[in-house]
């Protein structure tokens, strides 16, 4: 089975620490994903990486940046960290374009921001 | 992408169908219908994908409508572990790969 992990399930950090999220999937796939999801608004993606040392941004990257310099790896980071980025973050892998994307997600880590 | 349409919610009597209506009324002709799941405290579940054709699989069946305006996933014998919110997702098989997630249908299956 596709096993997608993330770092820690629930996270408290203060206003303006550097965050490190940490995604890790065993499946080799290409294609890997950061979401947030809020009540009422859905999951919106962050960021996504098709590759080794690429990334795209996704609907809102405002306040984040990510990582991806091993191919199983990809990290998501809040370089100073607010309360409006208390949410779940939810990360996610695909095989590359070219195949139906379904898409395998981890657990999710709920981060506050206090 | 289209966007789609659900309804907030819904509740379906444990051992009956439930029935997931999904209206995507400007899908193209090279959009797939992609159903996903999650339940509380997870991350989403894939269930079921199709393009025009009627699929089931061992969780699910996608029944699309002949102009694929529309689509409704069926749960032939619903349990309590399938109390979730259901998402219905429409977008070309290719390219960027990520999914638009709406607020999605929760399911209740009541005992």
């Amino acid at each position: 089975d596709v096993k997608v992990t993330q770092s820690s399930r629930y996270l408290v950090k203060r206003t303006g620490e550097k965050v490190f999220l940490e995604c890790v999937q065993d499946m080799d796939h290409e294609n890997m994903f950061w979401y947030r999801q809020d009540p009422g608004l859905g999951l919106r993606l962050i960021y996504f990486s098709y590759d080794v040392k690429m990334k795209e941004k996704g609907d809102i990257p405002e306040g984040y940046s990510v990582s991806r310099e091993k191919k199983e790896r990809f990290s998501l980071i809040l370089e100073s960290a607010s309360t409006n980025q208390t949410s779940m973050y939810l990360c996610a892998s695909s095989l590359a374009a070219g195949v139906y994307n379904e898409q395998f997600f981890g657990p999710g880590t709920r981060l506050t921001v206090l | 992408d289209a966007k789609t349409t659900q309804p907030p919610s819904m509740d379906c009597a444990e051992g009956r169908a439930a029935n997931l209506p999904c209206n995507h009324s400007t899908i193209s002709g090279n959009e797939y219908v992609y159903w996903y799941r999650q339940i509380h405290s997870q991350g989403p579940q894939y269930i079921i994908h199709g393009l025009k054709n009627n699929e089931t699989n061992e969780m699910a069946s996608l029944i699309i409508t002949e102009d694929r305006k529309s689509s409704t996933l069926i749960l032939p014998h619903a349990t309590l572990r399938d109390t979730a919110v259901y998402y219905c997702i429409v977008r070309v098989a290719t390219g960027a790969n990520n999914l638009f997630f709406g607020t999605g249908t929760r399911l209740t299956v009541i005992p």
